[in-house]
């Protein structure tokens, strides 16, 4: 049963504008949240991270956002550049293991 | 040099074969992870160790083994593998509960 769920396979922006990746978890118990970026025939990388204790943290352009009652978190990028193409992953965990969402593939039109 | 090297990048074999995936690591990182990556699915959970002497199964580990030689090392095999182990996988570490991980390139295995 996936706890991470990432409902939009896909999703085009374009350039300059917002682009938001929406995550939602079934797992009352998941207490921090993370979110990944991939490129093409790269491993994942880490982008920001987010405490249940916080409801936002903002790191440049990019923003999480944690509602613990809908048990939805939300990836904010501001402004969206073409180099932001690339599948961003949201992961859960209650400490000793990650839970992955399946993926949302953000394409910047220019 | 990668922080985490994983190898082969890709592997193509013959269903009923042995294979063998290796990682290693220069960060120095206790925790050592193998994922599996399939379309629709994300990343899951295969084996996770702790430190050398700790192996702990995840969400799917049947029709897998690991092996953690030494700190920086980790190995996955397919004892006898089958076309729907076909995938991309990912190593990882990471070196406390909350950290976040780092990944290596990936491995595309496909199993005909």
């Amino acid at each position: 049963d996936q706890q991470v769920k990432q409902n939009s396979p896909s999703l085009s922006v374009q350039e300059g504008r917002i682009s938001i990746l929406n995550c939602d978890y079934t797992n009352s118990m998941f207490d921090y949240f993370l979110w990944y970026k991939k490129y093409p025939a790269e491993g994942p990388t880490f982008l920001i991270s987010i405490s249940s204790i916080k409801d936002k943290n903002e790191d440049g352009r990019f923003t999480v956002f944690l509602n613990k009652s809908a048990k939805h978190l939300s990836l904010h990028i501001v402004p969206s550049q073409p180099g932001d193409s690339a599948v961003y992953f949201c992961a859960a965990t209650t400490g000793n293991q990650f839970y992955f969402g399946t993926g949302t593939s953000l394409t910047v039109i220019p | 040099d990668a922080d985490v090297t994983q190898t082969p990048r890709n592997r193509i074999t013959k269903t009923g074969k042995r294979i063998m995936l290796e990682c290693s690591q220069t960060k120095g990182h206790d925790r050592m992870y193998w994922y599996r990556q399939d379309p629709g699915l994300g990343l899951r959970l295969i084996y996770y160790s702790f430190d050398v002497k700790d192996i702990n199964k995840g969400e799917i580990s049947d029709g897998y083994s690991v092996s953690r030689q030494a700190q920086a090392k980790f190995s996955l095999s397919l004892e006898s593998a089958i076309p729907n182990q076909t995938a991309l996988y990912f190593c990882a570490t990471s070196d406390f509960a909350l950290g976040g991980y780092t990944f290596g390139s990936g491995t595309r295995l496909t199993v005909v």
